[in-house]
């Protein structure tokens, strides 16, 4: 079934803490997304990708970093973790940037303490 | 930060009955989009609006795009027990999107 895998589907991390978030699709969608989705703020959009090879930072970028190194995949990196990074994550992608209608993953919860 | 206004916050309805819901901005967007949330899933595409003054149908979902680019509302008419979730509106222009903070809607039987 053609979509987008997260992994892990949740997670207990220990402050302090590297961690890498991953995401895979497999509908040759050239743009990627990630967001948090926090209690009362909805989702806020934290790194994207318009293609392959590059990256760019969204409104939430500070503490993550993201690589993609092929169409497929899209990994997010919380290099040292914060309790304040305790959150949903939804990878996403659309056929083009700014296409609109994105294709969500089913999230990662991750609870950093 | 966040720009877009989405209300209620939450709304508890009975079976049948019609559902309204709305996003405002102070900002103007050229694509709107409605989304709805499952719980423990991802947001799931409901309704796209392209054009300002739009109005567009998905079954026992009706959406507008508001002429002034600014706002747009969602309509969801006879409700069923399946309806109940978070409802997002996002507004798109060319490189960034912005998501409302969610309506809640439960449904009673």
């Amino acid at each position: 079934i053609a979509g987008i895998t997260q992994a892990p589907t949740s997670q207990i991390l220990a402050a302090g803490r590297r961690m890498t978030l991953r995401c895979t699709q497999d509908m040759r969608h050239n743009a990627m997304y990630w967001y948090r989705q926090d209690l009362g703020l909805g989702l806020r959009l934290i790194h994207y990708s318009n293609t392959a090879g590059t990256t760019g930072k969204g409104e939430v970028p500070d503490g993550y970093s993201v690589s993609r190194a092929n169409t497929d995949d899209f990994p997010l990196t919380l290099a040292s973790a914060v309790p304040s990074q305790t959150s949903v994550y939804f990878c996403a992608s659309s056929a083009q940037w700014g296409g609109g209608g994105y294709t969500f993953g089913s999230g990662t919860r991750l609870t950093v303490v | 930060g966040q720009q877009l206004n989405q209300s209620p916050q939450s709304m508890f309805i009975q079976e049948g009955e019609d559902v309204s819901m709305n996003c405002t901005s102070s900002s103007i967007f050229n694509t709107w989009l409605w989304y709805k949330q499952d719980p423990g899933e991802g947001p799931v595409l409901l309704i796209a609006l392209y054009k300002a003054g739009e109005l567009t149908s998905n079954g026992r979902l009706t959406a507008q795009f508001g002429i002034t680019r600014k706002d747009s509302f969602l309509n969801i008419s006879a409700s069923i027990p399946s309806d109940v979730g978070i409802y997002f509106c996002a507004g798109l222009r060319r490189d960034d999107m912005r998501f409302g903070a969610g309506t809640r809607l439960t449904v009673k039987p």
